[in-house]
């Protein structure tokens, strides 16, 4: 969806590195996650922020952070590197305002990370 | 724990025919169900939402069922076309809950 934007597409880093990932999204939504995919094992939430003060884990957070820079902007940041986080992570967005108990997600194109 | 299990291998059929992609989960009650399409090298797109009152669930030649009582989802395209080639993702949750993610079925139509 070109209304969410992942920067970098693609990152190749060393151990130990400290990377950041960015996310910016122009649909006005206040919702915002980062997943991680791994082959066969379905998207994982790492963190998600429902406003610019709100930052919440989520499944496994461990090895990572998050920035709320904005409304439009969610930064996830790998402090130090390793081989295991080697994935395709995914930015999305939702709405509250839909008027329905659940809400479905806007995902940005993906940004392939590979550690080595 | 919560499991969403979705089959691994691919599902390869004929153009023309229909697609059925199952969705199984154990642990969990449900609220709602969700389906999205992804493509390589793209991020999933929504398609369909089912509540769990709700037996089937239609939009264009995609149909959905929730059986809350099998703790399974079915997943049917009819009349599929090459361009339907995807790999498809089911998506549980309850109300105001995140999202949780099978892993996925990739479906190959073949001309």
């Amino acid at each position: 969806d070109a209304d969410v934007t992942q920067t970098p597409r693609n990152r190749i880093t060393k151990t130990g590195k400290r990377i950041m990932l960015e996310c910016s999204q122009t649909k006005g939504h206040d919702r915002m996650y980062w997943y991680r995919q791994d082959p066969g094992l379905g998207l994982r939430l790492i963190y998600y922020s429902f406003d610019v003060k709100d930052i919440n884990k989520g499944e496994i957070s461990d090895g990572y952070s998050v920035s709320r820079q904005a409304q439009a902007k969610f930064s996830l940041s790998l402090e130090s590197a390793i081989p295991n986080q080697t994935a395709l992570y995914f930015c999305a967005t939702s709405d509250p305002r839909t008027g329905i108990s659940v809400e479905t997600q806007y995902f940005g194109p993906g940004t392939r990370l590979l550690v080595l | 724990s919560q499991k969403i299990e979705q089959n691994s291998e691919a599902l390869n059929i004929q153009e023309g025919k229909t697609a059925t992609l199952t969705c199984n989960y154990t642990n969990y009650s449900p609220a709602y169900l969700q389906w999205y399409r992804q493509d390589p090298g793209r991020g999933p797109v929504f398609l369909l939402l089912i509540r769990e009152n709700e037996k089937e669930k239609r939009k264009e030649r995609l149909k959905v069922t929730f059986d809350t009582t099998l703790k399974q989802s079915l997943f049917h395209i009819t009349a599929s076309q090459p361009a339907d080639s995807a790999t498809y993702l089911c998506a549980l949750s309850n109300a105001g809950n995140m999202l949780t993610f099978g892993g996925g079925t990739r479906l190959m139509v073949k001309p």
